[in-house]
């Protein structure tokens, strides 16, 4: 089991654009967190998937947008980009359901730099 | 809101000397904890949380609601241990779905 992966690992976009980053959890995971990690920051979260469902957000604009596939893979997305959205972009898997200890495990990041 | 504060953005100490890494946390419910640690270019992993009263690597960390702490604490420090320290809360909302809120981070420096 590779853990939790993330695509690309780096990427370069210019303000205005829109991006689309991807994470495929742990195996047996159903759970895909996301979080942006701002340089000298700890993780902030944005949202979570659960059964292709956003079931909880951070304090993020709609233009963090994110969908997750049947087979629990997740895509983040973010338009018209802004110098601040530069960033590591983490996600997260973990075994889901209301009351379970799922404790979160983390990919690599992907860095994401506006110009 | 919930909240990690972790006052210190560096602590560099000599090997063998004793690690305390302060985590200081503000939620109105019954806390999670947890200490996640990350080495230089890997990825961020677990090292321990509260619930599990358990030592890893050495690390020990206690909840403390009182002073609503969860200090990170190691006797005898080792070069190894240098890496970026980050507490981080598990909190339950409205909804019943839980999220982490993580400090600023640590990084602990181990000199020989």
């Amino acid at each position: 089991d590779a853990g939790v992966t993330q695509s690309p690992t780096h990427l370069i976009k210019t303000r205005g654009q829109q991006v689309t980053l991807r994470c495929s959890p742990k195996s047996g995971h159903d759970t895909v967190s996301w979080y942006q990690q701002a340089l000298g920051q700890g993780p902030q979260f944005i949202f979570q998937y659960y059964e292709e469902e956003e079931r909880q957000r951070g304090n993020f604009p709609d233009r963090f947008s994110g969908h997750q596939f049947p087979n629990y893979s997740s895509e983040l997305n973010v338009n018209a980009l802004l110098l601040g959205d530069s960033a590591l972009y983490l996600c997260a898997s973990s075994l889901g359901g209301l009351g379970s200890t799922d404790t979160q495990y983390f990919g690599p990041g992907t860095r994401l730099t506006v110009l | 809101a919930q909240r990690v504060t972790q006052p210190e953005k560096l602590l560099s100490v000599f090997k063998g000397a004793p690690v305390e890494l302060k985590c200081n946390y503000s939620y109105s419910g019954s806390p999670e904890l947890f200490w996640y640690v990350q080495y230089s270019r890997q990825r961020l992993q677990l090292l321990l949380r509260h619930i599990s009263r358990e030592s890893i690597k050495g690390f020990t960390a206690d909840l403390n609601k009182g002073e609503t702490s969860f200090h990170l604490k190691k006797p005898f420090a080792q070069e190894e241990d240098s890496a970026m320290y980050y507490c981080a809360l598990k909190g339950v909302s409205t909804r019943g779905y839980s999220t982490l809120t993580f400090g600023k981070g640590t990084m602990l420096l181990v000199s020989p």
